[in-house]
């Protein structure tokens, strides 16, 4: 099947640092990927969907300014938490769908990125 | 809107039983199913999936059939091992389109020898 890989696997930072985490297909175009997150034991909570060439979609209550998504190219989404604090600790998650005769086929996630914010 | 509702867990079975996982859903429209299993400290994997109603997903000895009747889509193995011991999310797609994936709450499955 079709891969995703995210960078990196875990980071620490602390309180009001800006952490950065890439997403990427390995070997198909995405236009749209997924962020979700992920507290323990509980299950995904989408946060928004990244659209290539254009703005992110954000889920309610996400706030924009604080998850920044880019979605520089056909293969590379990033998510930008702002100003971390201890509560945006949390599992971070990236989806990319493939497509057949035009509809959603498969979503493909990454392994995950494991923020922890002291 | 659409929903998936799944057993709650955990779920602990000895080694070589019978495991069914129920899952159930509400959707408009035809949706497409899915399984996705998680294994500790690792991100959510595709299991099975199916496309349309009475289409029967299957991987691993794991196999889930596409009720629409019933609107569900319960996972099945026949004889468990230790290694299956994961967390188990039922999760629908809508029709046409990209669209974002609708995941029930989750159920741990717990395997002893």
């Amino acid at each position: 099947g079709a891969v995703v890989s995210q960078h990196p696997s875990r980071v620490i930072c602390k309180s009001g640092t800006s952490v950065k985490i890439e997403c990427r297909s390995l070997d198909f175009q995405a236009t749209t990927m997924f962020w979700y997150r992920q507290f323990p034991k509980q299950s995904l909570m989408l946060m928004a969907t990244s659209n290539e060439g254009s703005k992110a979609t954000y889920e309610q209550g996400v706030e924009k300014d604080k998850f920044l998504i880019n979605h520089a190219s056909l293969t590379l989404s990033t998510l930008t938490v702002t100003s971390a604090h201890p509560e945006d600790s949390s599992f971070y998650i990236c989806s990319a769908p493939t497509l057949a005769g035009g509809v959603t086929d498969t979503q493909y996630f990454g392994p995950g990125t494991r923020l922890t914010v002291l | 809107g659409d929903s998936v509702t799944q057993m709650e867990g955990p779920v602990t079975l000895s080694e070589e039983a019978f495991l069914t996982i129920n899952c159930t859903y509400t959707a408009t429209g035809y949706p497409s199913l899915f399984w996705y299993v998680q294994y500790p400290g690792e991100g959510l994997q595709l299991l099975l999936k199916a496309t349309k109603a009475d289409d029967k997903g299957s991987n691993k000895g794991f196999e889930a059939t596409y009720r629409k009747e019933t609107t569900s889509f319960h996972l099945e193995k026949g004889s468990v091992q230790v290694s299956d011991s994961a967390v188990y999310f039922c999760a629908l797609s809508g029709s046409g389109g990209y669209n974002k994936l609708i995941f029930g709450a989750g159920t741990r499955l717990a395997v002893h020898p």
